[in-house]
């Protein structure tokens, strides 16, 4: 099972910070938090990723609780192209020493003009 | 980030036949890789785990004689789904995993998919 729950959609206008939360309660301390976005009939996206401090990139800021139960993507200006399902993940170690990636529901976000 | 290229893009086969898609890391070495399969308005469920030189490890409920997978180089895995039928019809992805050499480590990087069409 994913170890991450989401909204199931939220909408946002154009030219607005997009604010996609996301919980993961069940977190160990050395495990990260990584979001992806899947456009349309495409492979996901991988956008950022963070274990503990808040991180930044040019597409987007992660921004972690202190707890570290929670953690929310923010794209600073939405445009219509950031249409898309958002997932949040935390890696699940495998057998083989190796991590492999849960997909939860996501949150489908509507960039409105 | 990483390139990982999926062929082909879309296929359409006859009931009874195989279809191999190729998973390819074009700019780094991935000893693991990852094959999903994505329904219509679902999310991606994770089928195996395809490690470089040994068998791969397939998640609960997925048939490893049905889907047959080879990750015979550093560089390439492929997916063969085996006498397909209408009800493998779906959209497949592959991702890999970039390792500890990689600038950015232990992310996976996926695929455009593939969209498989049994008639």
């Amino acid at each position: 099972d994913a170890k991450t729950t989401q909204p199931t959609s939220m909408d946002c206008a154009e030219g607005r910070a997009a604010n996609l939360p996301c919980n993961h309660s069940t977190i160990s301390g050395n495990e990260y938090v990584y979001w992806y976005r899947q456009i349309h009939s495409q492979g996901p996206q991988y956008i950022i990723h963070g274990l503990k401090n808040n991180e930044t990139n040019e597409m987007a800021s992660l921004i972690i609780t202190e707890d570290r139960k929670s953690s929310t993507l923010i794209l600073p200006h939405a445009t219509l192209r950031d249409t898309a399902v958002y997932y949040c993940i935390v890696r699940v170690p495998t057998t083989s020493g190796t991590y492999k990636y849960i997909f939860g529901t996501g949150t489908r976000l509507k960039v409105l003009a | 980030g990483a390139v990982v290229s999926q062929h082909p893009s879309w296929v359409i086969c006859k009931s009874g036949t195989s279809v191999k898609i190729e998973c390819r890391s074009l700019d780094f070495q991935a000893t693991t890789m990852f094959w999903y399969r994505q329904f219509p308005k679902k999310s991606l469920m994770l089928m195996a785990t395809s490690n470089e030189g040994s068998k791969a490890t397939y998640e609960q409920g997925v048939e490893k004689d049905k889907f047959l997978i080879n990750h015979a180089s550093l560089t390439l895995s492929t997916l063969t789904v085996t006498s397909a039928h209408p009800e493998d019809s779906s959209f497949y992805i592959c991702s890999a995993a970039t390792s500890g050499s990689h600038r950015v480590k232990n992310i996976q990087y996926f695929g455009a998919g593939t969209r498989l069409s049994v008639l």
